[in-house]
């Protein structure tokens, strides 16, 4: 069972389009990170929530901290094909250390 | 901003034989370094946490004489997977903790990955 689980797992959409992605957990988190990934590179750090409740916002990008520190979300606005790309939610769980968890990952296609 | 450099980006490599992988923070120490491993499409699967000076953790079901982590000086650790067969091809990457300012204690910064091919 997955600590973090992160959905939808695929998304296609048309340039312009709106999309939300999730990362839910019965864990709390002490923080949570989003990150995007291109074929054949590392991860790229997004953004850091770390209060419950938090919104932050990145141009057409909204991140959300759930109140319960428990869950997350990633909302696209108008998305671009330049936004197509692998998106990873990753968490601090309180009382597990320092270790990253990892969600299974978003593949997300914007097509033009 | 924060890098994390590794090396080589790709390697191809015969069967039986050992192959090295260095991960290097540029511009920051890193006391702790992490090793993934990502197959096609997928997430990163944590393989073990580096720590500078002393002997890396290894998660459940990660055989510690496969992938040998040496991690000897704050700025570099190294993933040697010894006696390597097809199926360790994979995209492995590194990240290190901190390097970004004001960031908090759990943000990583991430290598570019090494894929390595087995023949």
């Amino acid at each position: 069972t997955q600590l973090l689980e992160q959905s939808p797992q695929f998304l296609s959409i048309q340039e312009g389009e709106n999309l939300t992605v999730y990362c839910n957990s019965s864990s709390v988190f002490s923080s949570l990170q989003w990150y995007r990934q291109e074929p054949g590179e590392g991860p790229v750090l997004l953004v850091t929530v770390v209060t419950g409740g938090e919104v932050k916002k990145l141009k057409r990008l909204t991140f959300q901290f759930g109140d319960a520190r428990k869950d997350s979300s990633l909302h696209i606005t108008a998305a671009q094909p330049g936004d197509t790309g692998l998106y990873l939610c990753a968490g601090a769980v309180v009382g597990y250390g320092n270790k990253l968890v990892f969600g299974a990952g978003t593949i997300l296609r914007v097509k033009s | 901003g924060a890098v994390v450099s590794q090396h080589p980006s790709w390697v191809i490599c015969k069967s039986g034989t050992s192959v090295k992988i260095e991960c290097r923070s540029l511009d920051f120490q890193a006391t702790t370094m992490f090793w993934y491993r990502q197959f096609p499409k997928q997430s990163l699967m944590l393989m073990a946490t580096s720590n500078e000076g002393s002997k890396a953790t290894y998660e459940q079901g990660v055989e510690k004489d496969k992938f040998l982590i040496n991690h000897a000086s704050l700025t570099l650790s190294t993933l040697t997977v010894t006696s390597a067969h097809p199926e360790d091809s994979s995209f492995y990457i590194c990240s290190a903790r901190g390097g970004i300012p004001h960031s908090g204690a759990n943000v990583l910064t991430f290598g570019a990955g090494s894929r390595l091919t087995v023949l």
